[in-house]
């Protein structure tokens, strides 16, 4: 399973646009990137999840480059309501493994 | 029913006590998971059933641990002989196949084991 690494936590005020970054050096080719959100007292969602370029819905965009090292999860114009912990999650099947996950902080 | 249920929402045991920490999945997910999540981890991956069998329990702690899907619906975790180190938020996830998609897993909200 490959390895991903991303920030411990990050900061934003409302209205940012906020862009969170995983690193997955060892992504396999059948391998598909997914995010999760995770508010305190709850189970994971999921948010979004590609394999190449750009995959956009209702919550997020995802940024894939040609190389699939690495992922960019972008959420336009945050609110207080996304301070949650945001799992980057690399793996063929949906039985994947969860990091630490990235806590975003969205300040007033 | 709409979503993933688990029950109780919260257990508190006395240690070396057993527990069963029952899922009820989205009806129609063959895929069922258990994971266990400690304070400011990410969920540590336990089980894994694919209709009525475990595919994968390679995240299964110990002998202690146990999980049933007998009928591929409803999933029961046991946990035998229980240990204060077992005291954790247990989630169950479902999804209509293993394969990645679009849709990726729909969480339960947890049960909240207290072993004192």
């Amino acid at each position: 399973l490959a390895k991903t690494t991303q920030p411990i936590s990050m900061d934003s005020y409302e209205g940012q646009e906020v862009n969170i970054t995983c690193s997955h050096n060892n992504i396999a080719t059948n391998d598909y990137i997914t995010w999760y959100q995770q508010f305190p007292s709850q189970g994971p969602r999921f948010i979004i999840q590609g394999y190449k370029t750009k995959v956009t819905n209702e919550v997020a965009s995802l940024f894939i480059p040609a190389d699939r090292k690495s992922s960019t999860l972008s959420l336009p114009r945050v609110s207080l309501s996304d301070t949650a912990v945001y799992y980057c999650l690399v793996g063929e099947s949906n039985d994947m493994r969860f990091g630490a996950g990235t806590r975003l902080t969205v300040k007033p | 029913g709409a979503g993933v249920s688990q029950t109780p929402s919260n257990k508190v045991t006395e240690k070396g006590k057993y527990v069963e920490l029952r899922c009820d999945p989205i009806s129609g997910h063959t895929a069922l998971y258990w994971y266990r999540q400690s304070l400011g981890q990410g969920p540590e991956f336990l089980i894994y059933f694919q209709g009525t069998g475990a595919a994968d329990d390679s995240g299964l702690p110990n002998d202690r641990f146990f999980a049933v899907r007998p009928e591929g619906s409803v999933s029961t975790l046991k946990i035998q002989r229980t240990e204060r180190g077992d005291s954790a938020v247990y989630l169950c996830a479902s999804s209509l196949t293993r394969t990645a998609s679009n849709y990726g897993y729909t969480f339960g909200s947890g049960t909240r084991l207290t072993v004192v």
